[in-house]
């Protein structure tokens, strides 16, 4: 199972919206609506950010929202934050029942 | 409050075994699947293993397929990882999560470090 595509970086300065992408196939992202984002801040354990394509877990910010059309899920971040600057995974369910993460995506705030 | 807290890790030869633990704490254990993730040194996730509530159905990567073992003992609210014929590949932080299509809770993390 290879690994879903991200960017490998993503910038923008305080207050944009940043968009990442996550590319898979028809066997994974675009075959069902489990798709989950995670942050992950240098030396700490990922969180859950997004699930099933577009949910978000109690108290994370609405300013996270997520999308999916055909095999390409997107999390977009919106009046970012000097605090969003971390590492961005994406994952999915896959066909053969296992998961699947993406490259990662590391966001800058300038 | 609701925590993972992984143990077991450390340094071992290639070829060696190492078992990982996970001990649950601050909800019902024994009401969610769990999994296995690892994060080589910066590097991305991989998906490891998962293990349904009974511990009927179990599903590996096929990175550590006939290799690793995943398990669970739902009345001491553990999960546990048993490594054998490891491999410097496997070298990576090991994070026990709570879930099945999505991650909610992870665990600090187990460093494993495959050297001679």
């Amino acid at each position: 199972q290879s690994a879903l595509t991200q960017p490998a970086s993503v910038s923008g300065s305080p207050g944009q919206s940043i968009t990442i992408s996550c590319t898979g196939t028809s066997s994974d992202v675009g075959g069902y609506n489990y798709v989950s984002w995670y942050q992950q801040h240098p030396g700490k354990a990922p969180k859950l950010m997004i699930y099933e394509v577009s949910n978000r877990p109690s108290g994370v910010s609405n300013r996270f929202s997520g999308s999916k059309s055909g095999n390409t899920a997107s999390l977009t971040i919106s009046g970012l934050q000097a605090e969003d600057e971390a590492d961005y995974y994406c994952s999915s369910y896959t066909s053969s029942s296992t998961r699947v993460f993406g490259t990662g995506t590391k966001v800058t705030v300038l | 409050q609701v925590q993972l807290v992984e143990s077991g890790g450390g340094l071992v030869k290639p070829g060696g075994s190492l078992r990982l633990s996970c001990a649950a704490s601050g909800f019902t254990f024994s009401d969610y699947y769990m999994s296995w993730i690892r994060q080589a040194p910066g590097k991305g996730l991989e998906w490891v293993s998962y293990i349904t509530i009974s511990g009927s159905t179990i599903y590996y990567a096929d990175s550590v397929k006939g290799r690793f073992t995943i398990s669970r003992d739902n009345a001491k609210n553990s999960l546990y990882l048993q490594m054998n014929s490891l491999r410097a590949e496997d070298t990576a932080v090991y994070y026990c999560a709570r879930g099945y299509y999505d991650f909610d809770i992870w665990g600090q993390g187990t460093m494993v470090t495959v050297s001679s």
